[in-house]
């Protein structure tokens, strides 16, 4: 069983919808959770960095942790053709700087 | 914000050879580095740790002579693939920790 479990996809919604992504993980020593964007060929792009339970929204973007259930979502609301990417969650423990990666959700956003 | 920078973009070698990837935190000082490796379609691994001014912590599977790391300064790491092989093509990426840990854009390398 892997640390972390992302659903791969593909993910393909139209313009303007609500896209909820999300990822479980075994380890419950987990205490940082990260949500990033990946563009094809680039680097990872951060979008949102939570710690312990609880929402956090930023724009578009809300990013929840349920560390009871082991359970982290990101919505993207009012998508848009540019939200067209990979996303990935990513977690670590606290005061260690390893991250571990969920496999990634690709998502395309239908104009 | 934090700014990661990693030299070349992309490389392209003929097998045998050696290739040297830098990754240079912009702004920030980074006494961690971290080095990943991501195959198509498939997520981010991590390699290896660099440590400025102390060897690299290895994670398992990865062989500490093929893929040598060396953080210089507090600015500067790079990863050195060794007698690089089709197999070793790939997407390397780099991070740092500023207040959250910050990426490079990625080195492509194809190995011929």
């Amino acid at each position: 069983q892997k640390e972390v479990e992302q659903d791969p996809g593909p993910l393909s919604v139209p313009e303007g919808a609500i896209v909820s992504l999300n990822c479980t993980y075994s380890n419950s020593a987990f205490q940082y959770f990260m949500w990033y964007r990946q563009y094809s060929r680039k680097g990872p792009e951060l979008l949102m960095y939570t710690y312990s339970s609880g929402n956090k929204e930023d724009g578009r973007f809300t990013a929840q942790v349920d560390k009871s259930s082991k359970y982290i979502s990101l919505f993207i609301r009012d998508s848009q053709p540019s939200d067209s990417a990979t996303y990935l969650c990513a977690m670590s423990i606290q005061g260690a700087q390893k991250l571990v990666f969920g496999q990634g959700t690709r998502l395309t956003i239908n104009p | 914000g934090a700014v990661v920078s990693q030299h070349p973009s992309w490389v392209i070698c003929k097998s045998g050879t050696s290739v040297k990837i830098e990754c240079r935190s912009l702004d920030f000082q980074a006494t961690t580095m971290f080095w990943y490796r991501q195959f198509p379609k498939q997520s981010l691994m991590l390699m290896a740790t660099s440590n400025e001014g102390s060897k690299a912590t290895y994670e398992q599977g990865v062989e500490k002579d093929k893929f040598l790391i060396n953080h210089a300064s507090l600015t500067l790491s790079t990863l050195t693939v060794t007698s690089a092989h089709p197999e070793d093509s790939s997407f390397y990426i780099c991070s740092a920790r500023a207040t959250t840990p910050v990426f490079g854009p990625g080195t492509r390398l194809t190995v011929l």
